[in-house]
């Protein structure tokens, strides 16, 4: 069936490091590509999304390419910052079903 | 007010309590979600509604009851519950349930259950 699987972490880094957490995922039909990120105490919010093959999605400095030869959706950020300590979630929707991941705990030091 | 809202925001009761959680989206949507986020396991879908109708139910044990008297309101009624579903309750709506590409869940900020 589908899924989604991305790294565990939790990821420590140094103020303005670079980010990358990998996802990759299964789906028999064309799905959809989110990152999702918690913050400390909230709910989640869309970081940013890809509805198709070779679509980038972008936010907040945050990229994700839809793969679909290596049927990957990788998080990266270029210069990370304090702030963006958070839980980061892939998932895939498909039809009227949603596949997240387990998260991934990213913590950002001074 | 915007987005989607949920009360209580924390919530502690004894396994002989009954309570309920409130969700209430304010974005025209017509599908609502009740998630159940433990930690270190995915995120667990627990009921779909999709126009006021449940379409969902995965396998949720009966001392978890929802109830949607509307589009825009969701509620999760407690009852005798277990110290093993002490958890964040996430609430979630899409503007329908089965949508084109891009179709993406706006989540409410949670309610944390303790039980004791």
């Amino acid at each position: 069936g589908d899924s989604v699987t991305q790294m565990e972490g939790p990821v420590t880094l140094s103020e303005e490091a670079f980010l990358t957490i990998n996802c990759t995922y299964t789906a028999t039909g064309y799905p959809s590509l989110f990152w999702y990120v918690q913050y400390p105490g909230e709910g989640l919010q869309l970081l940013l999304k890809a509805t198709k093959a070779d679509d980038k999605g972008s936010n907040k400095g945050f990229e994700a390419t839809y793969r679909k030869e290596t049927t990957s959706f990788h998080l990266e950020k270029g210069s990370v910052q304090v702030s963006d300590s958070a839980v980061y979630f892939c998932a895939l929707g498909t039809g009227n079903q949603f596949y997240f991941g387990t998260g991934t705990s990213l913590t950002v030091i001074p | 007010e915007t987005g989607v809202t949920q009360t209580p925001r924390h919530l502690v009761m004894g396994m002989t309590n009954k309570k309920s959680l409130k969700c209430e989206q304010h974005l025209g949507h017509n599908a609502m979600y009740w998630y159940k986020q433990s930690a270190k396991k995915p995120l667990e879908l627990m009921f779909v509604y999709s126009l006021e109708e449940r379409v969902e139910n995965n396998s949720v044990p009966s001392r978890f009851s929802p109830e949607c008297p509307n589009s825009s309101h969701l509620f999760l009624h407690l009852h005798t519950l277990q110290p093993e579903d002490s958890a964040l309750y996430l609430c979630a709506s899409s503007q329908d349930h089965a949508g084109g590409p891009g179709r993406e869940l706006f989540f409410g900020e949670g309610s944390r259950l303790t039980v004791l």
